[in-house]
């Protein structure tokens, strides 16, 4: 059982490029969602979803797009990086928003220079 | 909105002492609690969680309560080991809301 896999786990960008980071799930969990982890400031959540078709914008949402084509798959992209968007991104999952802990990957960590 | 407020680390402690991690919240109705840890190059693991009053989440020797009347939910452990050393965040997930809402993380350095 593989739980959340994310996609790279390292990735040093230039200012104004777009990438895709990755985010699988092998547990049928219908809620996913990504954060970005910054020094001193907990974790915050960019975008969510509570099912394929279904997403949301979270605390974070500027400069960064997703889609949910199926229950497994979450991406987030990156329209245009910035030195901003230098972070640790998560992914994510959960059985359901309410009551359930989420089961996070082991992060991407995004450097743009 | 909702919040999490938790202390300031580093905490460092010597192996066998014990340990108080405090957390404080601010939510609408009767949020979930959780606590998280982090070890050094990892992702999030849930450590134990409380989803109503006066309930007791416990793992691995950490335990921490549900406190409603002072919205609180400290971390506590009797006994703290090397292995323990890593960064712990509080979290809550209200009912209205379809997200966690995390504290700022507390860094916790045992040293043998």
């Amino acid at each position: 059982n593989a739980g959340v896999t994310q996609t790279p786990k390292f990735q040093v960008l230039k200012t104004g490029q777009s990438m895709t980071l990755q985010c699988a799930q092998d547990m049928n969990h219908e809620y996913m969602s990504w954060y970005r982890q910054d020094p001193g400031m907990g974790l915050r959540l960019i975008h969510y979803s509570v099912g394929a078709g279904i997403t949301d914008q979270g605390e974070v949402p500027n400069g960064y797009n997703v889609s949910r084509s199926t229950t497994e798959d979450f991406p987030l992209r990156l329209l245009s990086a910035a030195p901003s968007q230098t972070s640790v991104y998560f992914c994510a999952s959960s059985y359901s928003t309410q009551g359930y802990g989420y089961t996070f990957g082991s992060g991407t960590r995004l450097t743009v220079v | 909105g909702d919040s999490v407020t938790q202390m300031e680390g580093p905490v460092t402690l010597s192996e066998e002492a014990f340990l108080t991690i405090n957390c404080t919240y601010t939510a609408t109705g009767y949020p979930s609690l959780f606590w998280y840890v982090q070890y050094p190059g990892e992702g999030l693991q849930l450590l134990l969680k409380a989803t109503k009053a006066d309930d007791k989440g416990s793992n691995k020797g950490f335990e921490a309560t549900y406190r409603k009347e002072t919205t609180s939910f400290h971390l506590e452990k009797g006994s703290v080991q090397v292995s323990d050393s890593a960064v712990y965040f509080c979290a809550l997930n209200s009912n209205a809301g379809n997200m966690l809402t995390f504290g700022g993380g507390t860094r916790l350095m045992v040293k043998p």
